[in-house]
């Protein structure tokens, strides 16, 4: 139980260009979805949370004009990374709560997106 | 400002024997501790919890011990198997529903 998937798993593609990933929760419904950013050899780095159905909550120094999340339903949130740079090029990563979770712990994982802009 | 410290950035041991990762935090108002395995390309999963209100948590060949006054924790895997061998994050909560702030994490090795 408690699977999520994330899509796609690798993306490359060219500067300017906007990408979306996908996070699905397969077997649950999803209260709250988390976003992460890592970089090589570094921590997971949280940037955004996202309830359903209303509007997403950034961490500080994440631009929410560059870094656009939905979360329209139970079971699907998107991060759209608008206009990439190669300082964008990461590994995100979404996590997702189920309802009835012990103060929204655990998250479970993706298996994350390696982002790559040329 | 490094909230949760994991000093030891890999630890190799020695299949069958016991593997301890350590993890310090700062903030005396977390309350529920995490421990994720992960591996190259994947996402982090889920190992074990501890609340606050507890200093011992144990499932099957994982034990994660809370010292609060220390502001400790460390997860004990044993016997230590080949297939453990990935990085563990540890990962703190402040009041319920709140986000997670991980640990940089340590690579175990453990060799056959």
């Amino acid at each position: 139980g408690a699977v999520v998937s994330q899509h796609p798993s690798w993306v490359i593609c060219k500067s300017g260009t906007s990408v979306k990933i996908e996070c699905r929760s397969l077997d649950f419904q999803a209260t709250t979805m988390f976003w992460y950013r890592q970089f090589p050899k570094q921590s997971l780095m949280l940037m955004a949370t996202s309830n359903e159905g209303s509007k997403a909550t950034y961490e500080q120094g994440v631009e929410k004009d560059k870094f656009l999340i939905n979360h329209a339903s139970l079971t699907l949130s998107t991060l759209t990374v608008t206009s990439a740079h190669p300082e964008d090029s990461s590994f995100y990563i979404c996590s997702a709560v189920g309802q009835g979770a012990w103060g929204n712990q655990p998250q479970h994982f993706g298996d994350g997106t390696r982002l790559s802009i040329l | 400002d490094q909230q949760v410290k994991q000093n030891s950035p890999s630890l190799s041991v020695q299949e069958g024997r016991i593997s301890i990762l350590n993890c310090d935090y700062t903030n005396s108002m977390f309350d529920y501790f995490l421990w994720y395995k992960k591996y190259p390309a994947e996402g982090p999963t889920f190992l074990i919890s501890i609340s606050s209100i507890k200093d011992k948590n144990e499932d099957g060949r994982f034990t994660v011990f809370l010292n609060k006054s220390a502001k400790h924790l460390s997860l004990h895997i044993v016997p230590s198997q080949p297939g453990d061998s990935a990085v563990y994050f540890c990962a703190a909560s402040a009041v319920r529903g709140n986000k997670l702030v991980f640990g940089a994490g340590t690579i175990l090795r453990v060799k056959s």
